[in-house]
């Protein structure tokens, strides 16, 4: 069963524009979310992470928000650049040292 | 100056073989993870060391087993490989739970 989950295999959208990608989680106690990018033939790279105790994280175009009671996750990017095409994961930590991972988004961005 | 290696970057083998992934990481993390990544995409832990102890051991075949030598190194080898074992490996280390950092990824035939 999984713990997290990322809905949309793949999204495309016009360059310029607002990226928004989605994740579900099952387990309201998680404490601690990440979000991963990954390009083609190399290993995932850490984007932005948030804290249960905030909704709302901001990274330059990046932002994170959080909706606990929805168990909720989004990321949003804007304005969209063709360099963000990639796969993007969502991601929880469970316990001390451990995390666990959606099975992705393909984020198109389309000139 | 590569951050976390991984050899090889592609391996081709036959059912009933054994075979060695090396991992090696230049960035004096403390922690080194294993995760397999399947056909349906999701990335998924199956061992993490911490200064060469085992503190994570997912339920994962014994045919697999990690070898620490020292810290900067986690090494897998898999014992009569099947077909099922079939994937991308990627290693990855990290200092805290949350940043990990990831190898390229070694992908796994088995025929």
């Amino acid at each position: 069963d999984q713990q997290v989950k990322q809905n949309s295999p793949s999204l495309s959208v016009q360059e310029g524009r607002i990226s928004i990608l989605n994740c579900d989680y099952t387990n309201s106690m998680f404490d601690y979310f990440l979000w991963y990018k990954k390009y083609p033939a190399e290993g995932p790279t850490f984007l932005i992470s948030i804290s249960s105790i905030k909704d709302k994280n901001e990274d330059g175009r990046f932002t994170v928000f959080l909706n606990k009671s929805a168990k909720h996750l989004s990321l949003h990017i804007v304005p969209s650049q063709p360099g963000d095409s990639a796969v993007y994961f969502c991601a929880v930590r469970q316990g001390a040292q451990k995390l666990v991972f959606g099975q992705g988004t393909r984020l198109t961005i389309n000139p | 100056d590569t951050a976390v290696s991984q050899t090889p970057k592609y391996l081709v083998t036959q059912m009933g073989n054994d075979k060695s992934i090396k991992c090696e990481q230049n960035l004096g993390h403390d922690t080194m993870y294993w995760y397999k990544q399947d056909s349906k995409k999701f990335l998924k832990i199956m061992f993490s060391y911490n200064n060469k102890e085992l503190i994570i051991n997912e339920t994962v075949p014994n045919r697999f087993s990690p070898k620490s030598p020292d810290k900067a190194h986690l090494n897998l080898h898999i014992n009569s490989l099947e077909l099922g074992d079939s994937a991308v490996y990627f290693c990855a280390s990290s200092q805290s739970p949350d940043t990990q950092y990831f190898g390229p990824g070694t992908r796994l035939t088995v025929l």
